[in-house]
Parts: structure tokens; C-alpha cells; sequence
């Protein structure tokens, strides 16, 4: 069964400065979809960035990008410049096939 | 375009009685799951829909759990009789397939909290 691994339960970051979270991921599955989510303290799920398993490139979407390594199955999210309002869970999330899986999350705090 | 749409958004309710929460998706969306998330938790897949067929269930306790999804829109999730450990956030997604594809991104409902004393 498909598994993923988010080994940071919380993180601090400096605001304006970048930070990694880490996702790893075990799939026998060939194509897969990776996602990240951000969940505010307001509960809603928020999606920041997607990235195929074939994609030869890594995924950016404004100061969310996605550092891809096939090989090593890892999907590690960096935040650049963060600021105040990044403060949030973070959820790494695989979708080998039919379903939709999520990793158990990272809170970041960004510190003025 | 509306998004998910969820209610109630807070219920509190005693154990072994039942609740009922509803989900209605973005419109088009042939996909619908339901997930569970205990606090401090990712969210867990209890029941995904295609259309209104059942693709995954293996999660859901079917003891006590039930979801419909009538006509391939609305949804109906049920616990009946409630346990303490079945209070959480329900969460009402929805996408527009379930492939690997970008397509494939979940929308999500603002959710459902069940307190169960």
C-alpha cells in the first residue's frame, strides 16, 4: 500500500526567508500525481502545487516549488520568502491511483 | 463557480447516538470522497465516489459508517451509533477525475466538526 512520510512535525522559519518541507513517498506505481496542501487554522484545505511523476521538470507555482527526486521518491515542498500568512499546516499528498492519500503534516510558523 | 458546499458545520452530539452530514460537490466534478481528520492528523479516506458508484471503501467501518451518493451529486455521510473516537473533522472533496493528472486536484468543502461526549 501506498505510504506517505512527512518527518517534520513543525518547522520555524524567519519571515522572508525560504524553508523545505519534506515529503517522501512509497508507491510500486509507475504514474502517480504528487500534491501539497496548506490548512490554515481555519480548516480549509488550500492546494498549492501538483507535479506528475513524469514530469521532467519541477513543478513552480509563484514561491511554492516542488523539488522532485524520482529516484530517491522524495516531493519536498520549498517556501520561498516566506511570510506571516504562511503560518499553516502543510500536507503532502499522492495519488498512485484511484485515491487520494496525504502524509500526517507539518506545521510551519513563520516568525516576524 | 461555487465551491463544495458542507453541512452542518458543527455538531455535538452524545455516544451511540447518530448524525448525518451532507456534501454537495462543484458541479461537474464526477468524483466525491469523503475524509476524516482526528486533530493534529491528515486526513484520512473514508469513501470515494464515481458518479454515484463506490470506487474505495476499504476505510470506512461499515459497522457504523454509511455514505450515498444518489443520482451522482449530493452526498450523505452517516454514523450510526457514534463512538468517542469518531469525533473529527469531516471533510467533502471533490475533482474532476481520478486520474494521476493535474485533473485529478481535490476541491475541498470547509468541513464538518463532530464533537461526540
Amino acid at each position: 500500500a501506498q505510504k506517505i512520510t512527512q518527518t517534520q512535525p513543525g518547522m520555524f522559519v524567519q519571515e522572508k526567508e525560504a524553508v523545505t518541507l519534506d515529503c517522501t513517498y512509497d508507491t510500486s506505481d509507475q504514474s502517480y500525481g504528487l500534491f501539497w496542501y496548506k490548512q490554515p487554522s481555519s480548516g480549509e484545505m488550500i492546494f498549492l502545487i501538483y507535479q506528475g511523476s513524469y514530469d521532467e521538470q519541477n513543478a513552480t507555482e509563484g514561491r511554492y516549488s516542488l523539488n522532485f527526486q524520482k529516484a530517491r521518491k522524495s516531493a519536498n515542498l520549498v517556501i520561498s520568502a516566506s511570510q506571516l500568512g504562511d503560518s499553516a499546516m502543510y500536507f503532502c499528498a499522492m495519488r498512485p491511483n484511484n485515491d487520494m492519500r496525504f502524509g500526517a503534516g507539518t506545521r510551519l510558523t513563520v516568525k516576524p | 463557480e461555487a465551491g463544495v458546499a458542507q453541512s452542518p458545520r458543527y455538531k455535538i452530539i452524545e455516544k451511540r447516538q447518530s448524525v448525518a452530514f451532507w456534501c454537495n460537490p462543484i458541479s461537474g466534478h464526477a468524483t466525491l470522497y469523503w475524509y476524516q481528520q482526528i486533530l493534529g492528523q491528515g486526513p484520512k479516506l473514508l469513501i470515494q465516489f464515481q458518479n454515484n458508484g463506490v470506487v474505495d471503501d476499504s476505510q470506512l467501518p461499515k459497522d457504523r459508517f454509511s455514505a450515498e451518493r444518489l443520482k451522482g451529486v449530493d452526498s450523505t455521510l452517516k454514523i450510526q451509533p457514534a463512538k468517542l473516537e469518531d469525533s473529527a473533522v469531516y471533510l467533502c472533496a471533490s475533482s474532476l477525475d481520478y486520474g494521476t493528472g493535474r485533473t485529478g486536484e481535490l476541491f475541498f468543502g470547509e468541513g464538518s466538526r463532530l464533537t461526540v461526549l
